[in-house]
């Protein structure tokens, strides 16, 4: 089942921060994040996993509650650069190696 | 940026016809992947590839097929298509399978009329 991405959009002044939600009703494995800008392919940002482990980016934060299934990407200090549609990818015990992506949160940072 | 590429870029068809969409990789990459993207869904697996001859189903592989001769090729063919797969179709790579990154290609966007 698709995670669920909260918000579906926001819109941001440079320099304000946001968050972006993704949970799942199923038992996580590692939650990836994504960027697309209009037009173009998926760009990796972060892997999350189970137990903590953290992969990816340098200036983009995120975390990830294994209880709850959850995981939240805070865009901190935000560019103009940061605008574009983040994508959460859910992999679930067993479903080793497949990602289910959610619906997207589109993210409009202005000058 | 990872060396993928996908042909053709665009595509138009009509209902019914074979299509046959490529996948190219020079980073010999063990795993591949072939998703769909259509507003409000996200990305969706249709099929992926762990090794050459071995594929395996994604959530929405009904009218898809995939073969993988070559590490550094991934097929994907609409045996016959309807005009419900029209859509942007993305091929990703990973160097591991799981909690590894996934590079993207440029995108294939097919309309089927």
């Amino acid at each position: 089942q698709q995670p669920v991405q909260s918000p579906q959009a926001v819109i941001l002044r440079e320099g304000e921060d946001a968050v972006i939600n993704c949970s799942s009703s199923k038992a996580l494995y590692s939650v990836h994040w994504y960027r697309q800008k209009h037009g173009e392919a998926p760009v990796f940002l972060m892997i999350l996993l189970k137990g903590g482990e953290q992969k990816g980016h340098e200036k983009i934060s995120a975390s990830f509650n294994e209880k709850k299934q959850q995981s939240s990407l805070y865009l901190t200090a935000s560019q103009l650069s940061y605008s574009g549609t983040y994508f959460c990818g859910t992999e679930i015990a067993d479903s080793w190696g497949k990602l289910q992506f959610g619906a997207g949160t589109q993210v409009v940072v202005t000058p | 940026d990872a060396g993928i590429t996908q042909s053709p870029r665009h595509k138009v068809t009509e209902t019914g016809t074979p299509v046959t969409l490529r996948c190219h990789q020079t980073e010999n990459h063990r795993y591949m992947y072939w998703y769909r993207q259509d507003p409000g869904h996200g990305l969706r697996l249709i099929h992926y590839s762990y090794g050459v001859k071995d594929t395996d189903k994604g959530e929405v592989s009904d009218g898809y097929s995939v073969s993988r001769s070559k590490t550094e090729d991934f097929l994907l063919t609409l045996e016959s298509a309807t005009s419900s797969q029209t859509s942007v179709y993305f091929c990703a790579i990973s160097p591991g399978q799981g909690p590894y990154e996934q590079y993207f290609g440029p995108g294939t966007r097919l309309t089927v009329t």
